[in-house]
C-alpha cells in the first residue's frame, strides 16, 4: 500500500542553521505531495505542495522538490527562524484515491 | 482561501455520554470529509471518509457504530462519539475536499475530547 517515511522524532537546530527533514514515499500510483505544518493544539496547515514530477513547492523560505527518480520530498530551508518551530508532516494523495497518507511527524525546534 | 470551521474546540463529557462533533467548510462545496483521530505527539490517524449523501467509509479497525458520521449536506459533515469512555480521548480532527482541485484538502482547527 501506500505509505510515506520522513525523519523521525525531533530535529533541533539553531537559528540560522539550514535544514533538511527527509521524506520518501511509496505508490504504485502518481501522487501529489505535500508538507503540513501543524502547531500546538491546532489542526494541520497546508506549507507546501507539489502535483507532478520535477515540481517544487515553495512557502516562507522553505522547498521540497517532487524527485520521482529517489521518490522524495524533501524539505528544506536555509536558514530556519525560531518562528518556523512546529511539527511538520509529509504525506501524499494518490490519483485513484482521495485519502492522504501522512507520514508520522518530524517535530521541528528552533533553538534562538 | 478555503476555510474549515469545526467545533467544538474542546469538550469535556462523562463516561456513557455522547458527544457530537462539527464540521463545515465556509467558503466551497465538501464533496468529501475525512475524520482524524490524534494521538499526543503522533501522527493523524485517518478515522472514516465520508462523501456527501452517502454512509462513510470507515478504516480498519474503526468501529463505525461507536463513531457515528453523518454527512448530509456539502457543508456540514458530523462526527458523534456514542457512549463514550476515558479511552476515546483524544484531538479528533476533519478535513474537507473539494471540487476546486486548487483547494486540496483544508483542515478545521480540531477538537480535544476528554472523557471523565
Amino acid at each position: 500500500g501506500d505509505s510515506v517515511v520522513q525523519t523521525e522524532g525531533q530535529v533541533l537546530p539553531s537559528e540560522g542553521d539550514s535544514l533538511i527533514v527527509n521524506c520518501s514515499y511509496e505508490t504504485t500510483q502518481y501522487p501529489s505531495l505535500f508538507w503540513y505544518v501543524q502547531y500546538p493544539g491546532e489542526g494541520p496547515q497546508l506549507h507546501l505542495k507539489a502535483m507532478k514530477a520535477n515540481d517544487k513547492g515553495r512557502n516562507k523560505g522553505f522547498e521540497a522538490m517532487y524527485r520521482k527518480e529517489t521518490t522524495s520530498f524533501h524539505l528544506e530551508k536555509d536558514s530556519v527562524q525560531e518562528s518556523d518551530s512546529a511539527v511538520y508532516f509529509c504525506a501524499l494523495s494518490g490519483k485513484n484515491t482521495d485519502k492522504l497518507i501522512f507520514g508520522t511527524g518530524t517535530r521541528l525546534q528552533v533553538f534562538p | 482561501g478555503a476555510v474549515v470551521s469545526q467545533h467544538p474546540s474542546r469538550v469535556i463529557c462523562k463516561s456513557g455520554t455522547s458527544v457530537k462533533i462539527e464540521c463545515r467548510s465556509l467558503d466551497f462545496q465538501a464533496t468529501t470529509m475525512f475524520w482524524y483521530r490524534q494521538f499526543p505527539k503522533q501522527s493523524l490517524m485517518l478515522m472514516a471518509t465520508s462523501n456527501e449523501g452517502s454512509k462513510a467509509t470507515y478504516e480498519q479497525g474503526v468501529e463505525k457504530d461507536k463513531f457515528l458520521i453523518n454527512h448530509a449536506s456539502l457543508t456540514l459533515s458530523t462526527l458523534t462519539v456514542t457512549s463514550a469512555h476515558p479511552e476515546d480521548s483524544s484531538f479528533y480532527i476533519c478535513s474537507a475536499s473539494g471540487t476546486e482541485s486548487n483547494y486540496g484538502y483544508t483542515f478545521g482547527s480540531g477538537t480535544r475530547l476528554t472523557v471523565v
